[in-house]
């Protein structure tokens, strides 16, 4: 079956660096989306990864290892309008996306 | 990016009566959109998947008939939920493709459903 994991929730510090991990079994793969979801909103685009490595944008960057079914999102320099839930999404063979649970971001002054 | 308006934003609504929620590609073609809900500390769960012209493809578990989705044109997608019931209430939301293959997929503002 197709299944993607992240951790539930997350705390961090305003100012600080946050890791959200994302690993993933799907029947193919044509890259890794992550999303930023405000509470009552609807998601919006973060980035898009289809190749191995590290893709930076702004205080976000996210990664990608296919080998290992894994991305993590990065977010530097956290402020609080920062506090969200990401949300990880594969698209497969199908081009369908896979979504993940999502992971809630609690930040702290 | 592109943009997606969903309508209404909101909405509250009597047990047994049909609500109708539109989406709408603002700046693009939408060949196929989907729709989703989304309870409460849950992620999106897709119902049906909707191309312009043909009949949707809902998902193993989603009632045909009590989700009724048209997608009449290229910028129009709607879900009707007929006879609404309490386990109904919930987040809705839609989402557009510009084309075929690998591409992002915007988002429209999502409705928040309660059934009373």
């Amino acid at each position: 079956g197709q299944n993607i994991d992240q951790p539930t929730e997350m705390t961090a510090t305003e100012g600080a660096i946050v890791q959200i991990n994302c690993t993933y079994q799907t029947s193919g793969f044509n890259g890794l989306f992550w999303y930023q979801q405000h509470a009552g909103e609807a998601p919006t685009f973060l980035s898009y990864n289809v190749l191995d490595g590290l893709e930076e944008k702004g205080r976000f960057s996210s990664f990608l290892s296919r080998s290992k079914g894994y991305s993590y999102l990065l977010l530097k320099e956290l402020q609080m309008k920062d506090s969200a839930s990401y949300l990880c999404a594969v698209m497969d063979s199908n081009y369908q996306l896979i979504w993940g649970a999502g992971t809630k971001l609690i930040i702290k002054p | 990016g592109a943009v997606v308006s969903q309508h209404p934003s909101w909405v509250i609504c009597k047990s047994g009566t049909s609500v109708k929620i539109e989406c709408r590609s603002l700046d693009f073609q939408a060949t196929t959109m989907f729709w989703y809900r989304q309870f409460p500390k849950q992620s999106l769960m897709l119902m049906a998947t909707s191309n312009e012209g043909s009949k949707a493809t809902y998902e193993q578990g989603v009632e045909k008939d009590k989700f009724l989705i048209n997608h009449a044109s290229l910028t129009l997608s709607t879900l009707t939920v007929t006879s609404a019931h309490p386990e109904d209430s919930s987040f809705y939301i839609c989402s557009a493709r510009t084309g075929t293959g690998i591409t992002e997929a915007f988002f429209g503002q999502g409705t928040r459903l309660t059934v009373v």
